[in-house]
């Protein structure tokens, strides 16, 4: 199976709530990133973990990492229609250069 | 700064025809990947550059495919002859270092190829 699988595939949500969504590895790491995909758009980077670190915020972001688990999670609080995309996950893996190994993404929507 | 540049955008060609698509990565950024997303696999790496040199294209499906970046701000990946199963959107991304624990990046809109 892939490294950086999310959980849940699918989500949906009303405009206000928060949204969580999970992704686990299976090998060492440098470092975890966030990215979010609109339709028909490119990736957009939300946020780096490295793995010394345990949680990191971006405005209504916040990322946890357990390198313990092999799992990282991303909260988006006060979700607004606009953060209707999918997201994925991105592990740097300590043996594998500078490349990363996306997941399969969780798509979000979120209902106005 | 323009952000990644890819052309063209949309690539419509038939079966065995040869296909190229351009990337130019943000100006100083020395890592440059070229990615294919389908919905049935997903978002897959299938090489990257450091400093203009190839160092990891086990990701490129087979000879058909080859990809050049004879300088900093430029690649290309070249399909050859191209088949409908190649049909996908093909990102190109750049980071701005590649030693160390690692960046982000940045990506490209895309360019949407269909083979038919």
């Amino acid at each position: 199976s892939q490294q950086g699988e999310e959980d849940p595939q699918a989500l949906s949500i009303q405009e206000g709530e928060n949204a969580t969504m999970n992704c686990s590895y299976k090998t060492s790491i440098n470092n975890l990133q966030w990215y979010r995909q609109n339709s028909g758009r490119g990736l957009v980077h939300l946020i780096l973990i490295r793995s010394n670190e345990r949680e990191k915020h971006s405005g209504r972001l916040r990322v946890t990492l357990d390198t313990s688990k092999k799992s990282s999670s991303l909260l988006i609080t006060a979700s607004r229609a606009a953060d209707t995309a999918s997201y994925f996950c991105a592990a740097r893996l300590q043996a594998a250069g500078n490349k990363l190994t996306f997941g399969g993404g969780t798509r979000v929507l979120v209902k106005p | 700064d323009a952000g990644v540049i890819q052309s063209p955008r949309h690539e419509v060609t038939e079966m065995g025809q040869e296909v190229t698509l351009r990337c130019k990565p943000i100006s100083g950024h020395n890592s440059l990947f070229w990615y294919r997303q389908t919905m049935m696999r997903g978002l897959e790496l299938l090489i990257y550059f450091n400093n203009n040199v190839p160092i990891d294209d086990s990701g490129m499906p087979e000879d058909r495919f080859s990809a050049k970046m004879p300088n900093a701000s430029f690649s290309t990946l070249k399909i050859q002859p191209s088949e409908p199963r190649d049909s996908a959107v093909y990102f190109c991304a750049s980071s701005p270092r590649w030693e160390g624990v690692g960046y982000e990046q940045y990506f490209g809109p895309g360019t949407r190829l269909t083979v038919t």
